[in-house]
């Protein structure tokens, strides 16, 4: 199964400021079946990018990502104070479908 | 807008079998293109997924639960249905259904905690 392996494991940036997730994947994703996923205490994740580049229905365009083969990004261009939340990565180019354990973006 | 909505125990004894059932409104579960998924997250840990079934029956599952794994569906009552046989106390979390289009999860249900204790 394919491995994904978020970095950092913790984000502490300012509301305003810019945020670059990564996740590597222990193959290549070769059709790009990529997502990245918002989760907030007590919440279902939400949907934010698919298909490793576009953005979900209703998705603020300060989300964005990009990314081929085994390394993938997550772009918060601006951060609103709702954005801080625990971030997944998840690849459904290879079965199992699997997560990275995500990213934590946190208040400074 | 499409909703999913998980039901079941909350509490399961060890070596018995987990049920869940989710039921899908404002959709048809029989709309071609979609996998309707059970996906895991223990305490405070990341996500895992379980496995999917399409509306004809076509499952696909998780090698590392598939020995313990039955998902089903009921279209009459567009509904689907987990079942995880012989849990331990590793079986503990929060279990979502999810809406797979087809694989990216763009509907979730808001999860129900399912904890095995005796």
């Amino acid at each position: 199964e394919i491995v994904l392996t978020q970095s950092p494991g913790t984000l502490s940036l300012s509301p305003g400021e810019r945020a670059t997730l990564s996740c590597r994947a222990s193959q290549s994703v070769i059709s790009n079946y990529f997502t990245w996923y918002q989760q907030k205490l007590g919440q279902a994740p939400r949907l934010l990018i698919y298909d490793a580049s576009s953005r979900a229905t209703g998705i603020p365009d300060r989300f964005s990502g990009s990314g081929s083969g085994t390394d993938f990004t997550l772009t918060i261009s601006r951060l609103e104070p709702e954005d801080f939340a625990v971030y997944y990565c998840q690849q459904y180019d290879s079965s199992p479908w699997t997560f990275g354990q995500g990213t934590k973006v946190e208040i400074k | 807008q499409v909703q999913l909505q998980e039901s079941g125990p909350g509490l399961v004894k060890p070596s018995q079998t987990l049920s869940l059932t989710c039921t899908v409104s404002g959709g048809s579960i029989i709309i071609g293109g979609y996998h309707w998924n059970w996906i895991r997250q223990h305490p405070g840990k990341g996500l895992e997924w379980i496995g999917y079934i399409y509306y004809d029956g076509t499952t696909n599952y998780n090698p590392s639960l598939k020995s313990r794994v039955t998902i089903s569906v009921d279209t009459s009552k567009n509904q689907f249905s987990l079942k995880l046989s012989s849990v331990t106390a590793a079986d503990t979390a929060v279990y979502y259904c999810a809406r797979g289009a087809p694989a990216e999860f763009d509907y979730w249900g808001q999860g129900t905690l399912v904890t095995v204790s005796s």
